[in-house]
């Protein structure tokens, strides 16, 4: 079985500030962890991904998140906001090699403010 | 390559009517899924196939058929539209061999009356 918690539906940041959305996720086996983006009205576009590799995982437009097997988690971060990173944000979760399933969370809505 | 594609990108049916989404890859992807998206809830699996010719249920089955006669092609039926199906739904594909990362079509966002 398989899980994912997104600890905040809604987060608000000012524009060049640090951003952190948080994910905790649980699976019987070794996950395979995917951050995911929905902008209004559009499909869903991969961030990042971690497989089995390095902890720490550099993504698309400036994000990264790190898997923390002790703490079950995989938490999205960004140094500095942009107004384009206001989205609806995904932490995914499937079990690496095994099932082709995956499990989403119910997405943290990011707004960026000036 | 054109990716995942999905037509129709909206609808609108009436309860009881019948209808297909249609998902095409153009990858040669094996894996192919089915979501709905609905607000406050995620994604959540509808039904998937492993390949041609295979197919199985997910997590909200209920209500939805699907076939996949060929490798490109995975489409969706609503058998007798509800008002509940009313949803954001969202086609996928992977090749399973190559990596655990799924690609997403633009959706077709339907209405039910």
């Amino acid at each position: 079985a398989q899980s994912v918690t997104q600890l905040d539906s809604h987060v608000s940041v000012s524009e060049g500030t640090p951003v952190l959305l948080r994910c905790n996720y649980s699976s019987s086996y070794s996950p395979s962890l995917f951050w995911y983006v929905q902008h209004p009205n559009k499909g869903l576009q991969l961030l990042l991904k971690y497989t089995s590799a390095a902890t720490l995982v550099k993504g698309i437009n400036g994000f990264e998140a790190e898997f923390k097997k002790s703490e079950t988690s995989f938490h999205l971060t960004k140094p500095s906001a942009h107004m384009s990173d206001a989205a609806e944000y995904f932490c995914v979760v499937s079990n690496r090699g095994g099932g082709n399933k995956l499990t989403f969370g119910t997405g943290t809505q990011l707004k960026v403010e000036l | 390559n054109a990716g995942v594609t999905q037509t129709p990108k909206f609808q609108v049916l009436k309860t009881g009517q019948s209808m297909t989404l249609q998902c095409a890859q153009d990858m040669n992807h094996e894996y192919m899924s089915w979501y709905r998206q609905d607000p406050g809830m995620g994604l959540r699996l509808i039904h998937y196939s492993v390949g041609a010719g295979i197919t199985d249920q997910g997590e909200v089955p209920n209500g939805y058929n699907v076939s996949r006669s060929t490798t490109e092609d995975f489409p969706l039926r609503l058998l007798s539209a509800a008002p509940s199906q009313t949803s954001v739904y969202f086609c996928a594909s992977k090749n399973p061999l190559a990596s655990d990362t799924q690609y997403f079509g633009p959706g077709t966002r339907l209405t039910v009356l």
